[in-house]
């Protein structure tokens, strides 16, 4: 099946510095969505990428759809205490209904 | 405007025990999903529906039921309660399946 795999799993980084999150499917993505969730909270979607090599940006947070539309990631520049929670990527495929989510980057930042 | 609301918010049950979670939405939103999560896993899709009297498995389906009798409410069922169904629950909905999902706060559940 469909398996989206996201990598580090883990990240502390000092306030200020940039942190990044990457997410790989095996198969070819028709789209591919981001979700922030707060320590003890539920996930809120943050932004959709359809087109190959999209590239979008909110503020200080940029995410890329790959050429091949098999990877993505999210980039926070100069990270700030708000920044914390654990960051999951979602894709779906061009058959069926669902999306797959990634297992999550959990972000810590250092004051 | 609620969202999407889930009840209740905590349950603790003995094995074997049976449950239902509710899962309400006021968005009119013709998709709805139910999620588990467990550490280092992200959340994994258990059952989902495209609409008003349907329902689709997900990755991870067996040990639970589902039904959406009415367009607002997706209700999750266990009929014997295991162990390994200890996990928090999340609920979605969308509008579409190519639309953002709207997350309910979560039921965390555990089977003694």
């Amino acid at each position: 099946g469909q398996q989206v795999m996201q990598i580090p799993q883990y990240q502390h980084v000092q306030e200020g510095e940039d942190f990044t999150t990457y997410c790989n499917s095996s198969t070819t993505l028709s789209n591919i969505q981001w979700y922030k969730q707060r320590p003890g909270g539920h996930p809120v979607f943050l932004i959709q990428l359809v087109k190959s090599g999209e590239v979008k940006k909110q503020k200080r947070l940029t995410f890329q759809f790959g050429e091949a539309k098999k990877n993505s990631s999210l980039h926070i520049t100069a990270t700030q205490t708000t920044d914390v929670g654990t960051y999951f990527c979602a894709g779906r495929g061009y058959t069926g209904n669902q999306f797959y989510f990634g297992t999550g980057t959990s972000l810590t930042v250092i004051p | 405007n609620a969202g999407v609301t889930q009840t209740p918010k905590f349950r603790v049950l003995k094995t074997g025990q049976s449950m239902t979670l509710l899962c309400a939405q006021d968005m009119n939103h013709e998709y709805m999903y139910w999620y588990r999560q467990d550490p280092g896993m992200g959340l994994r899709l258990i059952h989902y529906s495209v609409g008003e009297g349907t329902t689709a498995k997900g990755e991870v389906p067996d040990g639970y039921n589902v039904s959406r009798l009415k367009k607002q409410n997706f209700l999750l069922g266990l009929e014997s309660a295991a162990p390994s169904q200890t996990s928090v629950y999340f609920c979605a909905s969308s509008k579409y399946s190519n639309q953002p999902q709207h997350f309910g706060d979560g039921t965390r559940l555990s089977i003694l």
